[in-house]
């Protein structure tokens, strides 16, 4: 079955990075894009940007451009999105997620990862 | 960008009852729609695609109607575990991704 597991919670102080990863099973990792969403509490969903796992192709929502990174290890079948300049808005679950194979719907999403930005 | 606005922002029901959900996108996104279900401190779970196929495993009390600008989810008898919030989300006009800012569906 797919699934898709990521690392653990996170804390980090203001200014810092993060890296968190998405390991994929149950299905051909270069396949299907792979889209990272984040939900700060109490709130809704937001779309970060999506990762091609086969040719490594990337875009960003206009307002994490120049703060995200999102990379792969095909050998490994993970994905990373990795986020930095840290503030304390950023503090959020984030969410890896496969996207269907014949459009942008997500069909499968991973457990979340919690990050927490304080001083 | 798509803006996409969902009403009503909470919705109180009594199980058993009919449960209906709206989103609309502030332009045509065609059939390009999907809702998914989020229970507290779990992942979303897609519910529906192409604004009205239920994927798999999603039960039949489960429908999506709509295209364009104007979409439904509806509920037909809410069971417990369906107290939830739902989202939509268009994918027509993508890159972005743009959801709505979610319904919550309470007991009554």
């Amino acid at each position: 079955q797919v699934q898709l597991v990521q690392s653990g919670a996170e804390v980090k102080k203001p200014g810092a990075s993060v890296k968190v990863s998405c390991k994929a099973s149950g299905y051909t990792f270069t396949s299907y894009d792979i889209n990272w969403v984040r939900q700060a509490t109490g709130q809704g969903l937001e779309w970060m940007g999506w990762m091609n796992p086969n040719s490594g192709n990337t875009g960003y929502a206009q307002k994490f451009q120049g703060r995200v990174t999102m990379t792969r290890n095909t050998s490994i079948s993970t994905a990373y999105m990795e986020l930095s300049s840290l503030r304390s808005e950023d503090t959020a679950v984030y969410y890896c997620a496969r996207a269907s194979y014949f459009s942008n719907y997500i069909d499968y999403w991973g457990q979340g990862t919690l990050v927490t930005v304080s001083s | 960008e798509i803006v996409m606005t969902q009403s009503p922002a909470t919705l109180s029901v009594s199980p058993g009852e009919r449960a209906t959900l709206s989103c609309r996108a502030s332009q045509s996104v065609s059939s390009n729609l999907a809702w998914y279900q989020q229970k507290p401190g779990q992942a979303p779970r897609l519910l529906i695609y192409g604004a009205s196929t239920r994927a798999t495993g999603i039960p039949a009390r489960f429908s999506g109607s709509g295209s364009g600008t104007e979409f439904t989810l509806t509920i037909s008898s809410l069971q417990s575990e369906d107290f939830a919030v739902y989202y939509c989300q268009q994918y027509n006009n993508w890159p972005p991704a743009t959801f709505g800012q979610g319904t919550k569906v309470e007991i009554k």
